[in-house]
């Protein structure tokens, strides 16, 4: 079963443009990550955030969390042709450390036209 | 190239065989995962291994998965008597915390 629901499901922009996508989820989380899997291959790990932190910058990317609204955003900021993949987000549902087990959502699907 | 790597990378079979993938972790990583994926949906949670343990296996689809991990380096993912619904791409990932797995490039299987 899927924790995360991203949205949009897809999303379309121009290069240099800003690409904003959400991420909602159900239960407690312990931290939430974002992943990128270009098409048909693995994914890669882009953030992570932790359940008691609010916001986290990577480079272009800014990541929000909202425990109380149980949802997340990832902005990629000045996007280029390279950032056509599709987004997950990921929740930890563990305690402490971390668990083994990442629940993730549908994913946005997202194209930078150059 | 240090990266998990995943054999084959497609996989057609017909109904009813048995199909075995391998995975083949970051060498110093003594966690391994493996996933499946189906198209337009995120990855799905199968199974974990900590060293040659496997510590989770309920998430396994039905009894005719079933995975390995004999040496705690890498693993295989076995499918009896494939079915249709089979049909999917699966990933494997390793890690060395919780903080951040690192997912091989899948393999794609094909049931017929």
């Amino acid at each position: 079963s899927q924790q995360g629901e991203e949205d949009p499901q897809a999303l379309s922009i121009q290069e240099g443009e800003n690409a904003t996508m959400n991420c909602s989820y159900k239960t407690s989380i312990n931290n939430l990550q974002w992943y990128r899997q270009n098409s048909g291959r693995g994914l890669v790990h882009l953030i992570l955030i932790r359940s008691n932190e609010r916001e986290k910058h990577s480079g272009r990317l800014r990541v929000t969390l909202d425990t109380s609204k149980k949802s997340s955003s990832l902005l990629i900021t000045a996007s280029r042709a390279a950032d056509t993949a599709s987004y997950f987000c990921a929740t930890d549902a563990g305690s402490g450390a971390g668990s083994y087990q990442l629940t993730f959502g549908k994913g946005t699907k997202l194209s930078v036209i150059p | 190239d240090t990266g998990v790597s995943q054999d084959p990378r497609h996989k057609i079979t017909k109904r009813g065989q048995n199909v075995t993938f391998r995975c083949d972790p970051i060498s110093e990583h003594n966690r391994l995962y493996w996933y499946r994926q189906t198209l337009g949906q995120g990855p799905e949670f199968l199974t974990y291994f900590q060293n040659e343990a496997q510590l989770e296996k309920s998430r396994l689809l039905s009894d005719r998965f079933s995975a390995e991990r004999p040496k705690g380096s890498f693993s295989t993912l076995e499918i009896q008597r494939t079915e249709q619904g089979d049909s999917a791409m699966y990933l494997c990932a390793s890690s060395s915390s919780f903080v951040e797995q690192y997912f091989g490039p899948g393999t794609r299987l094909t049931v017929t």
